[in-house]
C-alpha cells in the first residue's frame, strides 16, 4: 500500500453519463495530480495540484473537470466522454517542499474506466 | 519535447535467468532518471532513482545505470524470480513535478 486510495477500481459509462473518480492520499503530501493510461500509450500527466491550487492543465479536454477541497482529495469528474477516453486514471501525491531532484510520487491503483 | 522510449515492449524468460531492460531518452536535460514497477491493480511503486550526477544505483538484486550524455538508462534484474513479473516504466524527470514515462516492458518469468 503506497498511502494512496482510488475509488472506484473499476467504471463502466455511457458518453451521457456523469460520473467522478475519488483519490485520497494519506500520507500529508500538498502536491497532488492525476495521469491517464492508454493502452500502448506513456502515462500522460493531466492535472497538478499544489495546496489545493491548480498549477498544471496538460490540455486536457473540458469533460474532464478536476476538483481538489483539500491537500488530502482530488476528485476527477467526468461529463458526456467519448469512447476514447477508456483509459487507466492513475493518482499520484508528492510532499510539495522536496527539491526537484528529491521528489517522488507515490501512486494509487488507479480506476479503470470503460466508456461505451 | 523530451520522448522515452523502451525496449523491449516485453520480455518473456525462464526463473533464475539474469535480464537487462533498456530506457531511452532524447534529451539529455534531466534532473533524475527512475524505475517503476506496475501490478495489475497495484499502481506504481518505486523501484530506483539515479540522480543526473550519478551513474548507478543498486537495491537488492536490481541495479540502475545512467548514462546521461547518450540518453541510456538500463535495468538489470539479477536471478529473476516469478514475483519479478510486472511491467517496468522508465521515467526521466525534465522539471519540478514533470515526469515523462515510456511505454513500458512487461515482463513475464516462469517457474
Amino acid at each position: 500500500e503506497t498511502g494512496v486510495t482510488q475509488t472506484p477500481r473499476h467504471l463502466v459509462m455511457g458518453m451521457t453519463n456523469k460520473k467522478s473518480l475519488k483519490c485520497e492520499q494519506h500520507l500529508g503530501h500538498n502536491a497532488m495530480y492525476w495521469y491517464k493510461q492508454s493502452a500502448k500509450k506513456p502515462l500522460e500527466l493531466m492535472f497538478v495540484y499544489n495546496f489545493k491550487e491548480q498549477t498544471e492543465n496538460n490540455s486536457v479536454p473540458s469533460r474532464f473537470s478536476p476538483e481538489c477541497p483539500n491537500s488530502s482529495h482530488l476528485f476527477l469528474h467526468l461529463h458526456t466522454l467519448q469512447p476514447e477516453d477508456s483509459a487507466l486514471y492513475l493518482c499520484a501525491s508528492s510532499p510539495r517542499d522536496a527539491g526537484v531532484d528529491q521528489e517522488t510520487q507515490y501512486f494509487g491503483p488507479g480506476t479503470r474506466l470503460l466508456v461505451l | 519535447k523530451q520522448e522515452v522510449t523502451q525496449i523491449p515492449a516485453a520480455l518473456s524468460v525462464p526463473e533464475g535467468e539474469n535480464l537487462v531492460l533498456n530506457c531511452s531518452f532524447t534529451d539529455s536535460a534531466i534532473y533524475n532518471l527512475q524505475w517503476f514497477r506496475q501490478d495489475p491493480g497495484k499502481g506504481l511503486t518505486s523501484l530506483l532513482l539515479i540522480q543526473s550526477s550519478q551513474r548507478e544505483q543498486t537495491s537488492g538484486r536490481l541495479n540502475a545505470s545512467l548514462d546521461k550524455s547518450s540518453g541510456r538508462s538500463t535495468l538489470y534484474i539479477a536471478a529473476s524470480q516469478p514475483g519479478d513479473s510486472a511491467t517496468y516504466l522508465c521515467a526521466v524527470r525534465r522539471g519540478f513535478q514533470k515526469l515523462v514515462f515510456g511505454t513500458g516492458t512487461r515482463l513475464l518469468v516462469s517457474p
